[in-house]
């Protein structure tokens, strides 16, 4: 079945550092591709989605473009604030139910 | 303002009581789903809702009763909890566009089964 793989973490960063969250994918089809961001003691909010292939989504100075060719969705931002500590779900979306299947999550850290 | 509301927002219980939490959304979507969180799992699809009277099994709805009477109410039922469903539930809507749009989510509901 369709499936999401992302990087573990925790990821701990220092402000203004670059960020990188990996993130593939397995998906009979042509499933949209999703970004949600969980902060501390909330729900899942989007960050940012692609529906098709090289498609690039981008939201708050994160970026991610849809690879089709190595099934891939990374999460990118240049440089990142303290404010983006959160937990960092990829998620890919079955076309057929509307069903958001999501990778394990990535917990974000970032020191002042 | 646009939003999904879940009551209660904590829950302690005990196993075998009989429990429900609501979920409501104000944004006449047609989809909702209820998803839980457990550590290093992700989020998992427990039971999902393409319109009224119209509900469906996800990947882990062993243990839980959906029903949708109403277009904007979704309530999770657990007949009788089991401290195994003790996780973080969430309750997610959106427009029945297949698949491309966003999902908008609850704030969540924490349940502790003892």
């Amino acid at each position: 079945g369709d499936s999401v793989t992302q990087m573990e973490g925790p990821v701990t960063l220092s402000e203004e550092a670059f960020l990188t969250i990996n993130c593939t994918y397995t998906a009979t089809g042509y499933p949209s591709l999703f970004w949600y961001v969980q902060y501390p003691g909330e729900g899942l909010q989007l960050l940012l989605k692609a529906t098709k292939a090289d498609d690039k989504g981008s939201n708050k100075g994160f970026e991610a473009t849809y690879r089709k060719e190595t099934t891939s969705f990374h999460l990118e931002k240049g440089s990142v604030q303290v404010s983006d500590s959160a937990v960092y779900f990829c998620a890919l979306s079955d076309r057929a139910t509307n069903k958001l299947i999501f990778g394990t999550g990535t917990l974000l850290a970032v020191q002042p | 303002e646009a939003q999904v509301t879940q009551n209660p927002r904590y829950l302690i219980t005990v196993t075998g009581k009989k429990l429900t939490v609501t979920c409501s959304q104000n944004m006449n979507h047609e989809y909702m789903s209820w998803y839980r969180q457990d550590p290093g799992l992700g989020l998992r699809q427990i039971y999902y809702s393409m319109n009224v009277e119209v509900t469906d099994k996800g990947d882990v709805p062993e243990g839980y009763k959906v029903s949708r009477k109403e277009k904007r109410n979704f309530p999770l039922i657990l007949e009788s909890p089991s401290p195994n469903q003790t996780s973080l539930y969430f309750c997610a809507s959106s427009h029945p566009s297949r698949g491309g749009l966003e999902q908008f989510f609850g704030p969540g509901t924490r349940l502790t089964v003892l």
